[in-house]
């Protein structure tokens, strides 16, 4: 399809593992988004891409998150020694050129710690 | 305080009411504006942006207020597939540039 697409949509882990979730942007965005979302929560903002770039990775919650993208496009987060508090949906979006731009969304990575 | 403030209700009206939303946004510099719907368990959705001038899609109409920092969604004639969370979403612009920040949502019910 043209959206975003991530994968897994569903991700099992037991806590302390190390799990990888990855974002395809809708194909010529150059703008990058990473939100997650706790059960009942609101979205919370991890980091933007423009480019392969990071201008704002203000929001990653700590040393155990990074992000990385590649080509101006495929995009992974990653979480190390993942701890049960992770447990959200991991929402991917991007948008044309960042700048006044709607952003849309992916279907999001649903990631359960055990 | 927060960027984007929003009422999180729960909001039940019956089918045909009209309801209205308010989201209030900490920034004056804040350069574009959007409303979201999200239904239980996907991801949020572009619902309308929101122009100076205000606009209107349909029984939709989103209001902007720079003067007092608020942005507001009115539905009229509300169906019973209106139910959702509303998200408004709010650009600052400037060095965070892209960056959308949300408001929590208000969650809609609408009943038969």
């Amino acid at each position: 399809g043209a959206g975003v697409s991530q994968s897994p949509s569903n991700k099992v882990t037991e806590k302390g593992k190390d799990v990888e979730l990855r974002c395809d942007p809708i194909s010529g965005h150059t703008a990058l988004y990473w939100y997650r979302q706790s059960l009942g929560q609101g979205l919370e903002f991890l980091i933007y891409f423009q480019g392969n770039s990071a201008p704002d990775k203000s929001g990653l919650p700590s040393d155990r998150f990074s992000a990385e993208r590649t080509g101006g496009s495929v995009s992974t987060l990653t979480i190390q020694r993942t701890q049960q508090e992770d447990s959200a949906v991991y929402l991917c979006a991007s948008s044309l050129t960042g700048f006044q731009n709607t952003i849309y969304f992916g279907e999001g990575s649903w990631l359960t710690v055990v | 305080r927060k960027e984007v403030e929003q009422d999180p209700g729960p909001f039940n009206v019956p089918e045909g009411a009209t309801v209205a939303f308010n989201c209030t946004y900490s920034n004056s510099a804040s350069q574009s504006f959007f409303w979201y719907r999200q239904d239980c368990r996907k991801e949020p959705k572009l619902l309308m942006s929101v122009y100076s001038s205000g606009n209107e899609d349909g029984r939709f109409t989103a209001q902007l207020n720079r003067a007092s920092q608020y942005i507001s969604l009115l539905i009229r004639d509300s169906k019973l597939s209106d139910s959702a969370t509303y998200l408004c979403a709010v650009n600052r612009g400037g060095s965070t540039l892209g960056r959308l920040y949300f408001g929590r949502g208000t969650q809609l019910t609408v009943w038969p």
